[in-house]
């Protein structure tokens, strides 16, 4: 149980294009995702938290107007990188919280963006 | 401000011995603590967690303890074997929003 899927595993566009990332919890509901960043040998970097409903919140200079995040469903967030540039490519990874009386999160695969 | 460290060096343990890794706290009193296992490439996997209340846990030929007077964790692999070679990273709750605050990890190489 507690399977966190991500799409696509990895994506190479050009400089100025939007990407959009899907997370999906396949056997559990998630009130609460989130969305990292992570740099090569680096630890997980969090970009925002997003609850299914309403409005993601944003860590601290990560900007929310290049980062859309989209939580539709419980079992559905989206994050779309817009007006991708090269610096932008890294690797995010979504994962979902589930349960209530602990913080558990369970991860999914992780994204390779490459922006040329 | 709120901190964990992990040892940032690489830890190379030969097959068969106990590995055991890190993770120290500050400036912080969390309910429990978590590790996490992360291969190249792809996202963390969830081991093990302990609640501040517990002093060790145990999965299989995993173990974790957890000092909260010293404001540490200790995670143990017994009989290590080249499959255990990873990074680990710890996770503390941050209380704030269902948010975890990360160690860096430190990379375990198992050595045949």
């Amino acid at each position: 149980g507690a399977v966190v899927s991500q799409h696509p595993s990895w994506v190479i566009c050009k400089s100025g294009t939007s990407v959009k990332i899907e997370c999906r919890s396949l056997d559990f509901q998630a009130t609460t995702m989130f969305w990292y960043r992570q740099f090569p040998k680096q630890s997980l970097m969090l970009m925002a938290t997003s609850n299914e409903g309403s409005k993601a919140t944003y860590e601290q200079g990560v900007e929310k107007d290049k980062f859309l995040i989209n939580h539709a469903s419980l079992t559905l967030s989206t994050l779309t990188v817009t007006s991708a540039h090269p610096e932008d490519s890294s690797f995010y990874i979504c994962s979902a919280r589930e349960g209530l009386a602990v913080n558990l999160q369970f991860f999914g695969p992780g994204t390779r963006l490459t922006v040329l | 401000s709120q901190k964990i460290e992990q040892n940032s060096e690489a830890l190379n343990i030969q097959e068969g011995k106990t590995a055991t890794l890190t993770c120290n706290y500050t400036n912080y009193s969390p309910a429990y603590l978590q590790w996490y296992r992360q291969d190249p490439g792809r996202g963390p996997v969830f081991l093990l967690l302990i609640r501040e209340n517990e002093k060790e846990k145990r999965k299989e030929r995993l173990k974790v303890t957890f000092d909260t007077t010293l404001k540490q964790s200790l995670f143990h692999i017994t009989a290590s074997q080249p499959a255990d070679s990873a990074t680990y990273l710890c996770a503390l709750d941050a209380d704030s929003n269902y948010q975890l605050i990360w160690g860096a990890g430190t990379k375990l190489i198992i050595k045949p």
